[in-house]
């Protein structure tokens, strides 16, 4: 199993400000992924960040407000943009390589946006 | 279109076997079943995962049944600690998860 770590764990965050997540995973790992998870919600999936190109995202989600890095097979950072208090939520970093076996989570960053 | 059903909440009396639903009839033939829970404030944390057979690991059983269009995890001797939210997810090869609304299990003493 993958051990991934995220930080921050929590933040709270003015309106208008940027945040950075990041993700690190103790093996290398072809694929990761990010989620969000609104209050009181399931689990919606952001973008998947591939390592030497532009992250996949999905519908509803644009690059210049969750811009997203993957320098190298075992780190990401997601960046929360221009941020407001719709953007509350905990934000989920995963990763998973094989087919057809289990994908790991990482505990979430809870962001409040004030 | 949402590709499994699950119970929105259950209740088990700890100690009891807890047996969690879901429905997946249009599951296709190479699409596995995979379980995960999440306890409240924590990351999703796998269960077990199955293509047919009926597969058992030191968390819980899956059973599928044979048309594979439900299945049920069971989890043997349910503690407090199991209280989270059950999903039921439908996946095959590399494909990303797709996460319902789950089942709230509620274990009370």
């Amino acid at each position: 199993s993958a051990v991934i770590s995220q930080k921050p764990s929590r933040d709270i965050c003015q309106r208008g400000t940027s945040l950075t997540i990041q993700c690190q995973v103790d093996s290398q790992v072809t694929m990761m992924f990010w989620y969000r998870q609104q209050p009181g919600q399931s689990l919606t999936l952001i973008a998947t960040a591939n390592q030497g190109s532009e992250a996949t995202y999905e519908s509803g989600f644009v690059i210049d407000k969750f811009p997203i890095s993957r320098p190298n097979l075992t780190f990401s950072t997601l960046t929360v943009s221009n941020m407001s208090p719709e953007d509350s939520s905990i934000y989920l970093c995963s990763v998973g390589d094989r087919a057809n076996t289990e994908a790991f989570f990482g505990q979430g960053t809870r962001l409040t946006v004030v | 279109d949402a590709k499994t059903t699950q119970p929105t909440s259950m209740d088990c009396a700890e100690g009891r076997a807890a047996n969690l639903p879901c429905n997946h009839s249009t599951i296709s033939g190479n699409e596995y079943v995979y379980w995960y829970r999440q306890i409240h404030s924590q990351g999703p944390q796998y269960i077990i995962h199955g293509l047919k057979n009926n597969e058992t690991n030191e968390m819980a059983s899956l059973i599928i049944t044979e048309d594979r269009k439900s299945s049920t995890l069971i989890l043997p001797h349910a503690t407090l600690r199991d209280t989270a939210v059950y999903y039921c997810i439908v996946r095959t090869g590399y494909s990303t998860l797709t996460f319902g609304k789950g089942t709230m299990l509620l274990v009370s003493p």
